[in-house]
């Protein structure tokens, strides 16, 4: 079956401007979850979905930083004012329940901030 | 405070040679270990979940093993494709917390 699905792969954009990027789990899993990966490093936890409400956006860090999964299905990291600092790759992972279970992670988009 | 860690950072292996790959961690009340094999430009892809200390799990060439402070995954003659970063999580509260793996290259 599909897996998770993120977009774009690839996303260039400059200081100071807004972008967005999706990602579509898989279908029925109610967790999901976004980290950051930078090179050398592993994930880095951001937020937490479970069904449509953000139960943990602790690792966000800071308020240029925002995301939301209205239906419980998509959900679309928002950030504005990017900064160079915000270069990484942003991961998303679901799984079919909430708690200590299997991530199924996406291939990620790669976010580069000239 | 450093919740997982890795070692060693990188690991070259002869095609057959084996060895094992070390995730200590500190966070208390466990509530699993997750070990994840990631390849270049792609996302982790789970290998195991581990719960208790004693446990072990096994797929094809690799073993994972749990205690209290730590886990180890063995290769057992790696091959070639087995050349890949292999991440451990832990759980606390609602996140995830990985390690900075252990980028293992296997040479035929």
């Amino acid at each position: 079956g599909a897996g998770v699905s993120q977009t774009p792969s690839n996303k260039v954009t400059e200081k100071g401007k807004y972008v967005e990027l999706r990602c579509d789990p898989i279908s029925g899993h109610t967790a999901l979850y976004w980290y950051r990966q930078s090179l050398g490093q592993g994930p880095e936890f951001l937020i937490y979905f479970q069904g449509t409400g953000a139960a943990d956006d602790s690792g966000l860090p800071n308020d240029r930083f925002f995301a939301v999964r209205p239906e419980g299905s998509v959900s679309t990291l928002k950030i504005q004012r990017t900064e160079r600092g915000d270069s990484a790759v942003y991961l998303c992972a679901s799984s079919l329940e909430p708690g200590y279970n299997e991530q199924f992670f996406g291939p990620g988009t790669r976010l580069t901030v000239l | 405070e450093d919740q997982v860690t890795q070692s060693p950072e990188a690991l070259r292996l002869q095609e057959g040679e084996s060895s094992s790959l070390n995730c200590s961690y500190t966070v208390s009340g466990l509530r699993g270990l997750f070990w994840y094999r990631q390849d270049p430009g792609k996302g982790p892809e789970f290998l195991f979940t581990l719960y208790s200390a004693g446990e072990e799990k096994e797929k094809e060439r690799l073993k994972a093993t749990l205690t209290k402070k730590e886990s180890f995954l063995h290769i057992t003659a790696p091959k070639p494709e087995d050349s890949a970063t292999y991440l451990c999580a832990v759980p606390a509260g609602n996140q995830f917390y990985f390690g900075t793996g252990t980028s293992l290259t296997v040479i035929p």
